[in-house]
């Protein structure tokens, strides 16, 4: 099972680059690696998925290393309003058994003026 | 406009009584999902369907049951079996059999509260 590591929360202020690490050492061959953007008393949003080397979108870019043991998912220009967690998933599969289908913690994100 | 409705925003359930969390969606999508969020903690998959008449258990299964009767409804029904049912319900649906590769669209959430 591809577990992932994100730093718990991270502070920065409107205009900045923002980069948020995640580790996922057993990845597996077939696995993709997908974030997802929470507010608060919403569901969560999908921002961008990738598979290997770099994924970029208007909302974000998504870089992976050739070992695809952690991937980045870089916010350029943050505002107040990309104060929220953010979700890295890592899986092919459901969860129950097989246990891919995880959201952890997250990494709490606050933009500050 | 297409996407995911639950309803109600906020439900509150006595002892011992069972309610259902409502969960539709008109995107045509196969696979349908619901997780628990209890506060500052992630989402935990409850219960998913990948297609009408079939679902499968996700992690945290007990007190909850399911049906999937249609291919836009999903509905949730937390019994009298779980004890500990205060958290913010969300549900979910991806366009194919589901996985992880496929993007998930969430609902707004219901959230549940004991009284």
């Amino acid at each position: 099972l591809a577990k992932t590591t994100q730093p718990i929360s991270m502070d920065s202020y409107e205009g900045q680059e923002v980069n948020i690490t995640c580790s996922h050492n057993n990845i597996a061959t077939n696995d993709y690696i997908t974030w997802y953007q929470q507010f608060p008393s919403q569901g969560p949003r999908f921002i961008i998925q990738g598979y290997k080397t770099k994924v970029t979108n208007e909302v974000a870019s998504l870089f992976i290393p050739a070992d695809r043991k952690s991937s980045t998912l870089s916010l350029p220009r943050v505002s107040l309003s990309d104060t929220a967690v953010y979700y890295c998933l890592v899986g092919e599969g459901y969860g129950g058994s097989q246990g891919n289908l995880i959201f952890g913690k997250g990494t709490k994100l606050s933009v500050k003026p | 406009d297409g996407g995911i409705t639950q309803s109600p925003k906020y439900l509150f359930r006595k002892e011992g009584q069972n309610v259902t969390l409502s969960c539709e969606q008109n995107l045509n999508h196969d696979a349908m999902y619901w997780y628990r969020q209890d506060p500052g903690q992630g989402l935990r998959l409850i219960y998913y369907s990948q297609i009408v008449n079939d679902f499968q258990k996700g992690d945290i299964a007990e007190g909850y049951s399911v049906s999937r009767e249609k291919k836009e409804s999903f509905p949730l029904t937390v019994t009298s079996a779980q004890k500990n049912p205060t958290a913010f319900y969300l549900c979910a649906s991806s366009m194919g059999t589901g996985g992880m590769k496929e993007t998930q669209y969430f609902g707004p959430g219901t959230r549940l509260l004991v009284l």
